[in-house]
C-alpha cells in the first residue's frame, strides 16, 4: 500500500529534550515536506525537499532541522524543543513537488512542557 | 506570498442539508486542491482542480481562476463529513523548480443527527 508513515503518532516531551521525528514514504517521491498545523492557522510548511541531499526553509523553519539522506526518509529534527513547537506535525511526499498528488502522512501530535 | 481565505470558518448543519464552502486566494496560482481532515486528523484529498468543476459523490468543487476562488459543495450532508475543510493552493517557488503548497485556515463543519 502506497503511503506516508510518521512516527510517533503521539509525543510528550519536556523544553530542551532533543527529538527526532521520523517520516518514511514508499512511493519513489522525490518530493518530500514537513508541515505544522496549530488551532485556527491552518497547515504551514516547515521545510521541504526536492531530492535526496537538497532540503529548503518554508515558512517557518526556525527551531527545526531536517535531512535527507535517502530518498524514502525525511526525518523532522527539534534540537532544543519549546513549549511554543507543541503542535500537530504532518509529513508529506508527492512525485515531483508539482503542486498535487500528494500523500500525507497520519499525523505526529507533539506536546512540549 | 499567497493569501488564501476560507469562509465560513465554522458550520453547523442538521444532517440532509446542503453548503457551500468557499476559497478564496490572492494572486494567480498553479493549481488547488481541497482536503477534507477527519475528526481523528487524517488528512484525505478530496479534489485537485485548477479550474473548471469536478464531481465526486455527493461533493462537487468549482475553480474560477480567473477570479481567484473556489467552492466546494456537499449535497445531503452526514454525520461522516464532519471535520475540517482545507483548501490549498500551489504556486511556483522562484528558482526551486517546485511549487510551495499553501492552506487556508479551514472551514470546520459539524453535521448534527
Amino acid at each position: 500500500e502506497a503511503q506516508v508513515t510518521q512516527n510517533p503518532r503521539y509525543l510528550i516531551t519536556v523544553t530542551g529534550k532533543k527529538l527526532t521525528v521520523t517520516c518514511s514514504q514508499n512511493m519513489n517521491h522525490e518530493y518530500m515536506s514537513w508541515y505544522r498545523q496549530d488551532p485556527g492557522l491552518g497547515l504551514r510548511q516547515i521545510y521541504y525537499s526536492m531530492n535526496v541531499e537538497v532540503t529548503d526553509k518554508g515558512d517557518v523553519p526556525e527551531g527545526y532541522k531536517v535531512s535527507r539522506k535517502e530518498k524514502r526518509n525525511f526525518p523532522l529534527i527539534l534540537e532544543s524543543p519549546s513549549p511554543n513547537q507543541t503542535s500537530l506535525y504532518f509529513c508529506a511526499s508527492s512525485l515531483f513537488g508539482q503542486g498535487y498528488g500528494y500523500t500525507f502522512g497520519s499525523g505526529t501530535r507533539l506536546t512540549v512542557v | 506570498g499567497i493569501q488564501v481565505e476560507q469562509s465560513p470558518p465554522d458550520l453547523i448543519l442538521q444532517e440532509g442539508a446542503n453548503s457551500t464552502l468557499r476559497c478564496n486566494f490572492s494572486d494567480s496560482v498553479n493549481n488547488l486542491q481541497w482536503f477534507h481532515q477527519n475528526p481523528w486528523g487524517q488528512l484525505i484529498n478530496l479534489f485537485y482542480i485548477p479550474s473548471g468543476t469536478k464531481q465526486n459523490g455527493r461533493l462537487s468543487a468549482t475553480t474560477v481562476a480567473t477570479e481567484r476562488y473556489s467552492l466546494l459543495y456537499i449535497s445531503s450532508s452526514q454525520t461522516t463529513d464532519s471535520g475540517v475543510y482545507f483548501c490549498a493552493v500551489a504556486a511556483a517557488v522562484s528558482g526551486a523548480g517546485s511549487y510551495q503548497l499553501t492552506f487556508g485556515k479551514g472551514t470546520k463543519l459539524s453535521v448534527i443527527p
